[in-house]
């Protein structure tokens, strides 16, 4: 019954990689979300997409990107990671209506940068 | 601009006691207020929502919450607390669309026996 998958639970990287985690929903939702959560900040908005190729910055985008090449997939890039970004990295969708604004969350992916 | 408070980090009961997690909002027009729940290891799920209906809202494993505007509260609770409702607790608020969603910064509910 897994709605919202992302691939990797636990990373691992180093200070200037480049990493990428990955989001897939199968509720063929128009709108996917990129969340950061932290102790104490509770969650804040990275991206957002409304559609494919199409994206909007949220409330901390500085640092990342993100990339919407299919509908169901919605992936989020660090170019260069540095340690403030480790955090618990959570992606969401939601389709139906406008009204609805209800969020379906995967179960996150820890990165940790050394 | 909108925003969420919730008061409390921590807030520990015994099982079987009445569970308050406490939520004011701020908002300019009338809001759409959500709990959502963490439990852990998981991402967050949708415990109940408000959408100017009802102001007493029920959801999922026993929990409501009530709309007071003149309080701006939208406090959640359940009458009896279970071991299993150990977690971490959510109150979010939009009024200018989804992609405004506002997270309060969480309440861990701690349950001991």
């Amino acid at each position: 019954d897994v709605k919202v998958t992302q691939s990797s639970r636990y990373l691992v990287k180093r200070t200037g990689e480049k990493v990428f985690l990955e989001c897939v929903q199968d509720m063929d939702h128009e709108n996917m979300f990129w969340y950061r959560q932290d102790p104490g900040l509770g969650l804040r908005l990275i991206y957002f997409s409304y559609d494919v190729k199409m994206k909007e910055k949220g409330d901390i985008p500085e640092g990342y990107s993100v990339s919407r090449e299919k509908k169901e997939r919605f992936s989020l890039i660090l170019e260069s990671a540095s340690t403030n970004q480790t955090s618990m990295y959570l992606c969401a969708s939601m389709g139906g209506i406008l009204g609805a604004n209800v969020l379906t969350f995967g179960a996150g992916s820890r990165l940790t940068v050394l | 601009a909108q925003s969420v408070t919730q008061l409390g980090s921590h807030v520990s009961v015994s099982e079987g006691a009445l569970v308050l997690l406490r939520c004011n909002y701020s908002s300019s027009v009338p809001p759409y207020l959500f709990w959502y729940v963490q439990y852990p290891n998981q991402g967050l799920q949708l415990l109940l929502k408000y959408t100017s209906a009802a102001t007493l809202v029920k959801g999922i494993n026993g929990f409501e919450a009530e709309f007071k505007k003149s309080e701006t509260s939208f406090h959640l609770t359940k009458p009896s607390a279970h071991m299993s409702d150990a977690a971490e607790y959510f109150c979010a608020v939009t009024s200018t669309g989804f992609q405004k969603l506002v997270f309060g910064t969480g309440t861990r509910l701690l349950v001991s026996p």
